[in-house]
């Protein structure tokens, strides 16, 4: 059993607040690690993929970071906006399939209150 | 590249009915994933397909439902007979050569089943 876990499974934070939630996933037969942003009513879309331990990776606002040694990833977001309320979903690609197939956590979902 | 595209955006039938969700994945992608949302569960993988063969099917939930792959270019999801516990947003996607961009999947925009 492949376990993704992420935490918190929820979070209401005010317009303009900085937050971050975490991702935890096997250390071993690592292959990358994907970040997902996922809209109600919409489909998820990329943020990031990781491959290397000690990657970090940034867009606009977001940015997240990759510890392969203890499999862990934090995704953070500098001064929330309304529109960055999502279910924010990390993904574990396993080298035995080549990061192939992903296995996705339950997602943190993120509300930015005005 | 219009993206992956899925057909029909929503379903209702009712119970003991055949249904057939459909998949048009990105040009060029080899990877084709079919995943299924629900509350209880999250996103979940019913089925996988690299270069229109089966890869792994563990997730499908039983003998009712059933995926093919004819062609680089089209999936189909078919669920016989459908029960209400199969209502979920069902979702494809696809990813490219193994490697090619770490193996990013691209999702359509799901559909909705509703079995009544």
């Amino acid at each position: 059993i492949l376990n993704v876990e992420q935490s918190p499974q929820s979070l209401h934070v005010q317009e303009g607040d900085s937050t971050n939630f975490t991702c935890s996933f096997p250390s071993s037969n690592f292959y990358a690690l994907h970040w997902y942003r996922w809209e109600t009513a919409k489909s998820p879309e990329a943020l990031f993929v990781m491959t290397l331990n000690g990657d970090e990776k940034k867009k606009g606002r977001i940015s997240a970071t990759l510890n392969t040694k203890e499999g862990y990833s934090y995704l953070y977001i500098k001064g929330s906006q309304p529109e960055d309320s999502a279910t924010y979903l990390c993904a574990f690609g396993r080298r035995e399939t080549s990061g192939s197939r992903l296995t996705f956590g339950e997602g943190t979902q993120l509300t930015v209150n005005p | 590249d219009a993206g992956v595209i899925q057909s029909p955006r929503h379903e209702v039938t009712e119970m003991g009915q055949e249904v057939t969700l459909r998949c048009k994945p990105i040009s060029g992608h080899d990877y084709l994933f079919w995943y299924r949302q629900t509350m209880m569960r999250g996103l979940e993988l019913l089925i996988y397909f690299n270069n229109n063969v089966p890869i792994d099917d563990s997730g499908m939930p039983e003998d009712r439902f059933s995926a093919k792959m004819p062609n680089a270019s089209f999936s189909t999801l078919k669920i016989q007979p459908s029960e209400p516990r199969d209502s979920a947003v069902y979702f494809c996607a696809s990813s490219g050569p193994t490697g090619y961009s770490y193996n990013e999947q691209f999702f359509g925009p799901g559909t909705r089943l509703t079995v009544l």
